[in-house]
């Protein structure tokens, strides 16, 4: 298994641009999750994914947006770059909610936004 | 709104000696969770705790839960170098749809 992916590693953006960061899981997990993680800040929730055509606002929603076609992907996109974004991005996913299970996370992509 | 706060956020130790992490949180939950982060990677599982009173050990590691404080510990015995990294906790509410994370703690540990 290759567990979580992330692409691309790193990106680097002018202000305004969009863009798509891809996640694919291969564990069949039905929850997905979206993370940034700034100094200091520990990791903060996007959005996330309950399953294949759900997903719903965590705690730093605007700017992002997601969608959910599929089990195993959970692309992020950034509709209008903003300096603001400048972060790295983690996805993670686990096979339910309720607990037992921990959420195992993707590599990461750092983005910069200029 | 959910809080959660880690201290020490840095720490330094030397090799061979004790230190437990604390992770404090705001509202009733029973699911708590300790990960590992090496600079420039990823997140690695390290504990889950999902009842009061569970302890978990693995190595030189050993995390409690006190539902009731809403306290848990991450209890470092013996410090060696490998153990060096940021240790994050995070707390479940309503389910694992939503965790929020502490801002971690930065562990050295000098030879």
């Amino acid at each position: 298994n290759a567990g979580v992916t992330q692409t691309p590693k790193f990106q680097v953006l002018k202000t305004g641009q969009s863009m798509t960061l891809q996640c694919a899981q291969d564990m069949n997990h039905e929850y997905m999750s979206w993370y940034r993680q700034d100094p200091g800040m520990g990791l903060r929730l996007i959005h996330y994914s309950v399953g294949a055509g759900i997903t719903d606002q965590g705690e730093v929603p605007n700017g992002y947006n997601v969608s959910r076609s599929t089990t195993e992907d959970f692309p992020l996109r950034l509709l209008s770059a903003a300096p603001s974004q400048t972060s790295v991005y983690f996805c993670a996913s686990s096979y339910e909610g309720g607990g037992a299970d921990t959420q195992y996370f993707g590599p990461g992509t750092r983005l910069t936004v200029l | 709104e959910l809080k959660v706060e880690q201290n020490p956020l840095f720490l330094s130790m030397q090799e061979g000696k004790n230190y437990t992490i604390y992770c404090n949180y705001s509202t009733t939950s029973d699911r708590l969770y300790w990960y590992r982060q090496d600079p420039g990677k990823s997140l690695e599982s390290l504990f889950v705790l999902l009842s009061n009173g569970a302890v978990k050990q693995e190595g030189r590691l050993m995390a409690s839960l006190d539902t009731k404080a809403r306290l848990s510990t991450l209890h470092i015995t013996a410090a060696v170098h490998d153990l060096s990294a940021t240790y994050f906790c995070a707390v479940g509410t309503g389910s694992n749809y939503k965790l929020t994370f502490g801002k971690g703690t930065l562990l050295t540990v000098n030879p």
